[in-house]
């Protein structure tokens, strides 16, 4: 059976910092790949998503990136994070296009 | 532009009554896919129904049913039999074929609330 893990799962940091979001998927090959943004209390916001290695797609500009350099690792980025990046981030995957499989989540809180 | 709109942010449902979540759209594209999605308050997203743009019936998965009015434009979730484990928030969302079918994006939410 399929499988996604994304972590860490609660982090705290300083405005200024790095980022490293990681998301892994198993069972399950080539498949496409995202990462949403979810303010408190609202939806869920499109950021990047990837059909291949190497093939992002951005949504919004901003200070993130992403990155896939395996076909089952998302990696979200960040050289300088900003107060507005606090959020809870999720990561997605799907096949063709059927629906979206979620991870657990990720919240950040930048200070 | 694609847009999806939840217009209640809050819903309260006697336990084991049916309540309707509504759902429109916006798209110029003729072929479309319309999904429901539950987070709990632990945060996960779970995955609930899909309705085709073609499909002819109206989509059902157990205690959910998606009332799809095409002409209108929207694609309401009914929740029959309501028990207080479906208190969450619900997301519709939309994913056109255009985009190459890989963009999904979602409305706002309504937060359920199932009283005992």
């Amino acid at each position: 059976s399929q499988t996604i893990h994304q972590w860490p799962a609660t982090l705290v940091q300083p405005v200024g910092s790095p980022l490293s979001l990681e998301c892994t998927v198993e069972g399950t090959s080539n498949p496409n790949l995202y990462w949403y943004r979810q303010a408190a209390g609202r939806g869920l916001q499109l950021l990047f998503y990837s059909v291949g290695i190497g093939q992002i797609s951005s949504e919004v500009p901003q200070n993130l990136s992403a990155s896939r350099p395996q076909d089952w690792q998302f990696i979200l980025s960040s050289k300088k994070l900003l107060l507005s990046d606090s959020g809870f981030y999720l990561c997605a995957w799907s096949q063709g296009h059927g629906e979206l499989f979620f991870g657990e989540g990720s919240r950040l809180t930048v200070l | 532009a694609q847009k999806i709109t939840q217009t209640q942010p809050g819903m309260f449902v006697q336990e084991k009554e049916a309540v309707t979540l509504d759902c429109t759209y916006d798209t110029s594209d003729p072929s479309y896919g319309l999904f429901w999605y539950k987070q709990p308050s632990s945060g996960e997203m779970i995955f609930l129904i899909y309705q085709g743009s073609y499909d002819q019936q109206n989509a059902t998965e157990g205690r959910y049913s998606l009332n799809f009015q095409k002409a209108r434009k929207s694609a309401n979730l009914v929740i029959s039999a309501s028990q207080l484990g479906d208190s969450a928030m619900y997301f519709c969302a939309m994913r056109e074929a255009n985009t190459g079918g890989f963009k999904t994006i979602f409305g706002a939410g309504t937060r359920l609330f199932v009283k005992a």
